[in-house]
């Protein structure tokens, strides 16, 4: 089963762009990379996800290498709403595609 | 986006007493919900896929007799805790999955608090 692995916590400047990394050697052909982050004490929330390229939606880009082992998340302006736990996941396909959650990065944006 | 809603969002019952914690999909039928606990500054666990109109497949170290899971309808999963004691206080988070690539979409969460 792939796995992600993620620095623990992040800092970064409001209005900067944030960058999360995350690595996801044992990923297979037929993995998506999502991506969602959880504000305290609420659910977690959708950001974006892929397969191979590279995508971008209203609330952040997505950059996959093109071996696929590792992606980046990035959020272009961070403001202090963007302070939350970013989870990377790989969605296993095998049965109901469940979602294993990994530990997360804690990013935190400062004024 | 579409929706999950959890009911109650926050509960405070005594020890030895059972609670029920609903989620549904509020614009789009899910055959497929999981379940997820939460424990202060620590990562979601997933404790249980649940199948509509079949049993629940529970993660290894999840009690199933105490962590009863039902899935009658395509837009509606319950979890209920049985016999609760405090180790079981947690935030409890749902989550549906939507069409062929199955999107997951996650509930507020609901806070069990044992006393």
């Amino acid at each position: 089963d792939a796995k992600t692995t993620q620095p623990p916590s992040m800092d970064c400047a409001e209005g900067r762009a944030a960058n999360l990394p995350c690595n996801h050697s044992t990923i297979s052909g037929n993995e998506y990379v999502y991506w969602y982050r959880q504000i305290h004490s609420q659910g977690p929330q959708y950001i974006i996800h892929g397969l191979k390229n590279n995508e971008t939606n209203e609330m952040a880009s997505l950059i996959i290498t093109e071996d696929r082992k590792s992606s980046t998340l990035i959020l272009p302006h961070a403001t202090l709403r963007d302070t939350a736990v970013y989870y990377c996941i790989v969605r296993f396909t095998s049965g109901t595609y469940k979602y294993i959650f990994g530990t997360g990065t804690r990013l935190k944006v400062l004024a | 986006g579409a929706v999950v809603s959890q009911h109650p969002s926050r509960v405070i019952c005594k020890s030895g007493t059972s609670v029920k914690i609903e989620c549904r999909s509020l614009d789009f039928q899910a055959t497929t919900m999981f379940w997820y606990r939460q424990f202060p500054k620590q990562s979601l666990m997933l404790m249980a896929t649940s199948n509509e109109g079949s049993k629940a497949t529970y993660e290894q170290g999840v009690e199933k007799d105490k962590f009863l899971i039902n899935h009658a309808s395509l837009t509606l999963s319950t979890l209920t805790v049985t016999s609760a004691h405090p180790e079981d206080s947690s935030f409890y988070i749902c989550s549906a999955g939507r069409g062929v690539t199955g999107e997951l979409f996650f509930g507020e969460g609901s806070r069990l608090t044992v006393l």
